[in-house]
């Protein structure tokens, strides 16, 4: 069971936009700005996407986003595109967790 | 440019030994942690350790404390994870990651700039 809950799924047409939560507690998101999120296309590792809640990594589109609002952290992709299907993990620093925590992962579909 | 290259999959039987390695490039491996990573089939991601190749300074996962043996080699550049006896429940593909902060006195955060290409472990009788 993960420490942080992410909606298993999120889907959206090309143009739109969609976001996905991460809900940690006060010990992990809720005290902490070390919120990443990752992607994670079929077949490929993990890439940074988003690290430190809401700053981007040379590289990624602008169109990735992120922001934290007490104990959840969001990605939101605007202007959703085919490549951007794949599933995004969230993790967090945690007081009470050596090395951290991830969220269980989002399969985002676009239509 | 940073790389991490892993080495091939492997096809193992339970009780058997294993050890599978991490080859950075592009920057100086002793100052950054490296973290291995487990994503069982069709799961997500769990930290199974990290190591600060400088010191060998190494932190396991409860889950993973026991089960696993992370270390590294400054000569090489390379990080090693290894198992002294496999079980099926073992089967996974295996991440090595480099950590971008430091790890303090008793945490450390699970961000994660550079990784490898992953590495396919299989244990079956």
């Amino acid at each position: 069971q993960s420490a942080l809950t992410q909606p298993p799924s999120v889907s959206g047409s090309p143009g739109q936009s969609v976001t996905i939560s991460c809900t940690g507690t006060i010990e992990d998101v809720g005290s902490f700005n070390r919120v990443s999120w990752y992607q994670q296309s079929p077949g490929t590792a993990p890439k940074l996407m988003i690290y430190e809640v809401a700053n981007r990594p040379s590289g990624v589109p602008a169109r990735f986003s992120g922001s934290k609002s007490g104990n959840t952290a969001s990605l939101t992709i605007s202007g959703l595109q085919a490549e951007d299907e794949a599933d995004y993990y969230c993790s967090s620093y945690s007081s009470f967790s050596t090395l951290g925590v991830f969220g269980p992962g989002t399969k985002v579909t676009v239509l | 440019e940073v790389q991490l290259v892993q080495s091939g999959a492997e096809v193992k039987k339970p009780g058997e030994s294993l050890r599978i390695s991490c080859k950075s490039s592009g920057y100086n491996f002793d100052t950054y942690w490296i973290a291995w990573v487990r994503q069982m089939p069709g799961k997500g991601l769990e930290c199974m350790g990290v190591i600060y190749p400088g010191v060998s300074d190494t932190r396991y996962s409860p889950s993973f404390q026991g089960q696993v043996t992370i270390s590294a080699d400054k000569s090489t550049g390379t990080a090693y994870v290894q198992w002294s006896s496999l079980r099926a429940s073992d089967t996974a593909m295996y991440y090595c990651a480099r950590q971008t902060a430091n790890c303090s006195r008793t945490s450390c955060s699970p961000d994660f700039d550079y990784w490898g290409q992953g590495t396919l472990v299989t244990v079956s009788s």
